[in-house]
């Protein structure tokens, strides 16, 4: 089945500063493509959505990359301040079988320094 | 964002009782997804269901869980007898169009089993 590695596992960037998150997948039948944040206590808020036609997304100060070639997804978080700490999931989807579940990456806890 | 709702936010057994949660889906939304997160970890696919029906679950479901969806409104997910191992937060989502749009989560039920 497929498989999602996310790297890295912790990452710690002072205010302002970029973070870049990556995942890889295995499947080249995956299409869809997902990245959430979680805070403390909550659940998945969906911070953006790509589908496989797309290369390049950016939002709200957020820039998603997708390489099928590598098979590969990053997210990357310009000038990030200290309310964008919390722990980020990559997730990818395909049809398989009969549905669209999602498989997750491990997560990123992503710490931002005053 | 969507909204989908979960209760109770927080749950606690003894080892051997019945547990129950529920979900409160999207409206208009047919797809309901179930997973299962353990210490902030990537989220584990359980149960699928699509217009009420449940359409794909894993083996630990068919064996220890009870999960229905008896209107479009309102789905539950029950575990029999609950093991400390189920301790966990679970995570509902829902979907349109068979899963294959976004998955919106809700806050999840967070069990605790003594």
């Amino acid at each position: 089945g497929e498989q999602v590695e996310q790297r890295p596992p912790h990452l710690s960037v002072p205010e302002g500063d970029s973070a870049v998150i990556i995942c890889t997948y295995t499947d080249s039948a995956t299409a869809y493509f997902y990245w959430y944040k979680q805070e403390p206590g909550a659940g998945l808020q969906l911070l953006m959505s790509v589908f496989s036609n797309v290369d390049r997304k950016e939002e709200q100060g957020l820039t998603v990359l997708l390489n099928k070639k590598d098979k590969q997804l990053s997210l990357n978080l310009t000038a990030a301040h200290p309310g964008d700490s919390a722990v980020y999931f990559c997730a990818v989807s395909a049809f398989w079988g009969s549905n669209y579940k999602l498989t997750f990456g491990k997560g990123t806890l992503l710490t931002v320094t005053p | 964002d969507a909204a989908v709702t979960q209760k109770p936010r927080y749950l606690i057994k003894m080892k051997g009782q019945e547990a129950e949660m529920k979900c409160i889906p999207e409206k208009g939304h047919t797809a309901v997804f179930w997973y299962q997160q353990k210490q902030s970890k990537e989220l584990k696919f359980l149960i699928y269901f699509q217009n009420q029906q449940p359409l794909d679950q894993i083996d630990m479901v068919k064996e220890r869980f009870s999960a229905v969806c008896p209107s479009s409104s309102l789905c539950s997910l029950g575990i029999r007898t609950c093991e400390a191992e189920d301790s966990a937060l679970y995570l509902c989502s829902s979907s349109r169009d068979w899963g294959k749009d976004t998955q919106y989560f809700g806050p999840g039920t967070r069990l605790l089993v003594l």
